[in-house]
């Protein structure tokens, strides 16, 4: 079974710059979430998706950030505009059915951004 | 809200040895769950034991092994017969069982192993 995809692995910006991050989750897991990493710190969920629908996304930035998953498979985030604070690894994780407390998420390699 | 203090940043320990890594939450809740992950440096995060609450007996998958103490909110570690594969970051990770399916980490505490 193929795990949760992400692209690019890395990536350098400028500040102020845009930048769009891919997750493509484990097929057939309806739960996707967006979790950002700042160096030193333990993951922090930006936003979660049941579908394609939005179930949390109260410490999503929504000023810069947005996220979209279209037809509940795979998505995507972007930053629009880059500020320095914003460097982290962001990680995609993906969970079969969501609302179970046994439902385990499953994390994919994560992209580190760089903003300069 | 939900807190998760991990106190030690870093831990070292020789290999086949053991060690327990830290962890300390903070919840008004009384049914929740609790779990540790492993991130090597490929930064893929690894599940590698959860506790629930309600259950008095702690969790063990081969050497690893947690001391769930609920009234302390204490949820440690152990690591038995320590292997090199073994080094990483650890992160405590804790999640209501309610609501959504968030995940409330702690700073995490990296681990060495040596030879």
């Amino acid at each position: 079974e193929a795990g949760v995809a992400q692209s690019p692995r890395y990536k350098i910006i400028e500040k102020r710059q845009s930048v769009a991050f891919w997750c493509n989750p484990i097929s057939g897991h309806a739960t996707l979430y967006w979790y950002q990493q700042i160096l030193g710190q333990g993951p922090k969920l930006l936003i979660q998706f049941q579908n394609n629908g939005v179930v949390d996304d109260s410490q999503l930035p929504k000023d810069r950030f947005s996220a979209e998953r279209l037809k509940g498979v795979d998505s995507t985030l972007k930053i629009q505009p880059a500020k320095l604070e914003d460097s982290a690894v962001y990680l995609c994780a993906s969970s079969l059915v969501g609302g179970l407390i046994t439902d385990t998420q499953y994390f994919g390699p994560g992209t580190r951004l760089t903003v300069l | 809200a939900q807190t998760v203090t991990q106190s030690q940043p870093e831990m070292s320990v020789q290999e086949a040895e053991t060690v327990t890594l830290s962890c300390t939450y903070d919840t008004s809740e009384s049914d929740y769950y609790l779990f540790w992950y492993k991130q090597p440096p490929s930064r893929q995060m690894i599940l590698v034991i959860r506790q629930e609450a309600y259950k008095q007996q702690n969790a063990t998958e081969n050497r690893f092994s947690v001391n769930f103490q609920k009234a302390a909110k204490s949820f440690s570690l152990k690591i038995s017969d320590s292997q090199l594969g073994d080094a990483a970051m650890y992160f405590c990770a804790y999640r209501a069982n309610f609501g959504n399916e968030k995940l409330t980490f702690g700073t995490g505490t990296r681990l060495t192993i040596i030879p």
